[in-house]
């Protein structure tokens, strides 16, 4: 058990549409930072936010949004998707104090 | 720029010592992280080092040279469970960690 749950868990698109991808965070966790993972590569980063903040942004377009919520629940809305989007997305948390993050499992998306 | 660097993949023995090498480079630079990930699954976190030198946790150790800008994780006793992907990352000024692309590791019998 990870503390920090994602949902869905799998999801199919079409390109073009959008799609909200949602985490919970640990209570506490006032830090959560979005990755992207393309098979076979390493997390990407997306964006961060602290205490419901963009608090730092990767090289990603603007169609890649998000929002925090008081309650360390986030959010990850991706607009127009594209094939390229198809990725395992992460959501990881951690204390503003903290050094370590926790992850959550991902959300499997694959963009047809 | 920032720029890390990992092997794609390593083979051992069941029993073995395996050592992973990533290299980092940063113009700020604050620690360095192990995540072990297995197939499907969210990583989990191994280690952090911010001082140089070696740190032992267990059946894992990792070491840090900032000078070199250069890290490795040290897996003694290799268990078949052991198979996964090791991702190293560093955190700059932002304190936001920066991936390698893994380090998919196969333990055999």
């Amino acid at each position: 058990e990870t503390g920090v749950t994602q949902s869905p868990t799998h999801l199919i698109k079409t390109r073009g549409q959008q799609v909200t991808l949602r985490c919970s965070s640990q209570s506490g966790h006032n830090t959560v930072s979005w990755y992207q993972q393309a098979l076979g590569q390493g997390p990407q980063f997306i964006f961060q936010y602290y205490r419901e903040e963009e608090n730092g942004r990767g090289n990603f377009p603007p169609r890649f949004s998000g929002l925090q919520f008081p309650n360390y629940s986030s959010e990850l809305n991706v607009n127009a998707l594209e094939l390229d989007d198809s990725a395992l997305y992460l959501c990881a948390s951690s204390r503003e104090s903290d050094y370590g993050y926790t992850f959550g499992s991902g959300t499997r998306l694959t963009v047809v | 720029g920032q720029n890390i660097d990992q092997p794609t993949e390593m083979t051992a023995t069941e029993g073995a010592i395996v050592q992973i090498n990533c290299t980092y480079q940063t113009s700020g630079f604050n620690g360095l992280f192990w995540y072990q990930q297995h197939a499907g699954e969210a990583p989990t976190f191994l280690s952090y080092n911010v001082l140089d030198g070696l740190e032992e946790k267990g059946r894992f150790s990792s070491f840090l040279s900032r000078s070199k800008g250069y890290s490795y994780l040290l897996l003694k006793e290799l268990q078949m469970k052991d198979s996964a992907s090791y991702l190293c990352a560093f955190t700059g000024g932002s304190y936001i960690p920066t991936f390698g692309r893994g380090t998919s590791l196969i333990v055999h019998p």
